[in-house]
């Protein structure tokens, strides 16, 4: 079983749509969690950190669930600049990358 | 604003063929990673260096050899080239190897072992 699993995807989803990612992993002993965004051809860049009580940036909102090992990424009123591969990633210590979920985003 | 600088971008190997990916920081950062990206594989550690003068293996190693040469610079060398090695690779640097250290990435490397 991989450390950290996500949906591959691809999200093909309008302008405007509300998506969700969803993120496990297995490492019980996770203390900090991310979403990385990564976009066709290009290095990974941190979108936001996943807090217990949950978080939000703008549209985004990251929610943690430690006793289902569990993390989750929702993206409201979608924008065609949000089509990219986002990384779910988690630390015991070094960081673990999932291999990521592609959203398209169209007109 | 460099952040994480690394060559070359793009690099045609033939089988065999040994070569070296530069990477440099210019955050005074004290930890480096060298990571390879496959499809449907994700990101995954190949060797890090937590501090100047230290380096560690990280999750796929063999076939690969890096030098921390100081606290700026960290090279991930190829002796012995293999098609396996095809792959994207992504230097990174990060404050410290501790949890919650935010991680910065180079613009990547493609390489093609051929």
């Amino acid at each position: 079983r991989k450390e950290v699993e996500q949906d591959p995807g691809p999200f093909n989803v309008p302008e405007g749509a509300t998506v969700a990612f969803n993120c496990t992993y297995s490492n019980s002993a996770s203390q900090s969690f991310f979403w990385y965004r990564q976009d066709c051809r290009k290095e990974p860049k941190l979108l936001m950190s996943v807090y217990s009580s949950g978080n939000e940036d703008g549209r985004f909102t990251a929610q943690l669930n430690r006793a289902s090992q569990y993390i989750s990424l929702l993206i409201r009123d979608s924008k065609l600049s949000d089509s990219a591969t986002y990384l779910c990633v988690v630390s015991p210590r070094k960081l673990i990358f999932g291999a990521g979920t592609r959203l398209a985003v169209h007109p | 604003n460099a952040g994480v600088t690394q060559t070359p971008k793009f690099q045609v190997l033939k089988t065999g063929q040994s070569m070296t990916l530069q990477c440099a920081q210019d955050m005074n950062h004290n930890s480096m990673y060298w990571y390879r990206q496959d499809p449907g594989m994700g990101l995954r550690l190949i060797y890090y260096s937590a501090s100047e003068g230290t380096t560690d293996k990280g999750e796929v190693p063999n076939g690969y050899n890096v030098s921390r040469l100081n606290k700026r610079e960290f090279s991930l060398r190829l002796e012995s080239a293999a098609p396996s090695q095809t792959s994207v690779y992504f230097c990174a640097s990060s404050e410290a190897v501790r949890s919650g250290n935010t991680i910065y990435f180079g613009e990547g490397s493609w390489l093609t072992v051929v």
